[in-house]
């Protein structure tokens, strides 16, 4: 099966500094999404992104299909973005909206 | 409210009994979804549903899981002699299937505890 790897495993900031999370994975897909896990174990929808770039407020992502990437970028970031940032995606082939999920990005915003 | 609903929040069991688990849909999205997570993992497959029937079971860990949605709406995940292993947070999703807008939607999960 498809492998998805994220990256950095954790980030520590402080409030107002700026990040990219990336996301990679090993074959061609349908279907890209990215999440944000609160403390209380909600998934967010942040993106869907399969190809291109989207921007929603101070976040915006890039998916780059041909070469198997995704970035998810955090500007002016504020101590509600701590939470755990999933990358997801639908391998190209599988049944529609099975995900496979990245490990995770652990981030930690501090005051 | 508008969002996926699951109840219960929260379950706590003994070694053996069994639980089931149910996830009330975004309306009018056709497509259903459970998902379970270990801690520290990321979410993993467990079955998808297309209406009233599975379309994809493969995630399904052993035949001590089995998931029904009889009305193509309310979804119960059941598991029958429940084992340690099987604690995690269940996920439900729902997604409206329409092209281009297939995202999936979660709940906020049930989390499972097996004594």
């Amino acid at each position: 099966g498809i492998q998805v790897e994220q990256s950095p495993p954790d980030l520590i900031l402080q409030e107002g500094a700026n990040s990219t999370l990336r996301c990679n994975f090993s074959d061609s897909v349908n279907n890209l999404q990215w999440f944000h896990q609160n403390p209380w174990g909600q998934l967010i929808n942040l993106f869907y992104i399969p190809s291109g770039t989207k921007q929603n407020g101070r976040l915006s992502a890039t998916t780059v299909a041909t070469e198997r990437y995704s970035l998810l970028y955090i500007s002016s970031s504020q101590t509600t973005d701590s939470g755990v940032y999933f990358c997801a995606v639908e391998e190209r082939g599988t049944s529609y909206g099975k995900l496979t999920f990245g490990q995770g990005t652990i981030l930690t915003v501090h005051p | 409210g508008a969002g996926v609903s699951q109840t219960p929040s929260n379950k706590v069991t003994e070694k053996g009994k069994y639980v089931e688990l149910r996830c009330d849909p975004i309306s009018g999205h056709t497509a259903l979804y459970w998902y379970r997570q270990s801690l520290g993992q990321g979410p993993e497959f467990l079955i998808y549903f297309q209406g009233t029937g599975a379309a994809d079971d493969s995630g399904l860990p052993n035949d001590r899981f089995f998931a029904v949605r009889p009305e193509g709406s309310v979804s119960t995940l059941k598991i029958q002699r429940t084992e340690r292993g099987d604690s995690a947070v269940y996920l439900c999703a729902s997604s409206p299937k329409r092209k281009n807008t297939g995202e999936l939607f979660f709940g906020e999960g049930s989390r499972l505890t097996v004594l």
